[in-house]
């Protein structure tokens, strides 16, 4: 069946520093990609989206691009500040018309001042 | 109205009694969704709701009931629950239709204790 990995955490880093949480997936066909992020003691937020093969989805400096040839969509970003400190989910929508999402086991990212 | 609001935010139950969580949007979605989150856990699917039928039941115990009375309300029925049952409860919900631009707009959810 369908699943999505993500690398392990919890990814401590400096404010200012290059982030990249890494996700792969597995699944038949081309399913939709999205990264969402919750912050303590909150619920999921859509971080960004890709829908096809080669799609880079982006949003608040963060951004993912669909590689199909590597099955991946990490998570990149420039500069992190400390409001970003949150745990980040890798999610595939799964095939069919169900629109069932499928996570990653989330990554905790820890930014320090 | 993007949001999708969850009542109530905290909600402490013992195992006899018998308590409703309260989802709402008005963003003219056709689809919701009850998960199901442990800590440092991904949420984990229960139910869909498409159209306000029961599409999707995830073998979930029948101590949860859930119900969509219309396109914008969902509840999730509590009774009997035990003590592993405690996790954070959340909703959300999606235009209809197969697209792959069906992406779920989620609650803040519903933080369950079972005493």
């Amino acid at each position: 069946g369908n699943s999505v990995t993500q690398m392990e955490g919890p990814v401590t880093l400096s404010e200012e520093a290059f982030l990249t949480i890494n996700c792969t997936y597995t699944a038949t066909g081309y399913p939709s990609l999205f990264w969402y992020v919750q912050y303590p003691g909150e619920g999921l937020q859509l971080l960004l989206k890709a829908t096809k093969a080669d799609d880079k989805g982006s949003n608040k400096g963060f951004e993912a691009t669909y590689r199909k040839e590597t099955t991946s969509f990490h998570l990149e970003k420039g500069s992190v500040q400390v409001s970003d400190s949150a745990v980040y989910f890798c999610a595939l929508r799964d095939g069919g018309a169900t629109n069932k999402l499928i996570f990653g086991t989330g990554t905790l990212l820890a930014v320090q001042p | 109205d993007t949001e999708v609001t969850q009542t109530p935010k905290h909600l402490v139950m013992g195992m006899t009694n018998k308590k409703s969580l309260k989802c709402e949007q008005h963003m003219g979605h056709r689809a919701m969704y009850w998960y199901k989150q442990k800590a440092k856990k991904p949420p984990e699917l229960m139910f869909v709701y498409s159209y306000e039928k029961l599409s999707i039941n995830e073998s979930v115990p029948s101590r949860f009931s859930p119900e969509c009375p219309n396109s914008s309300l969902l509840n999730l029925h509590l009774h009997a629950l035990q003590p592993e049952d405690s996790a954070l409860y959340l909703c959300a919900s999606s235009q209809e239709g197969g697209s792959s631009y069906n992406e779920q707009f989620f609650g803040p959810g519903t933080r369950l204790t079972v005493l």
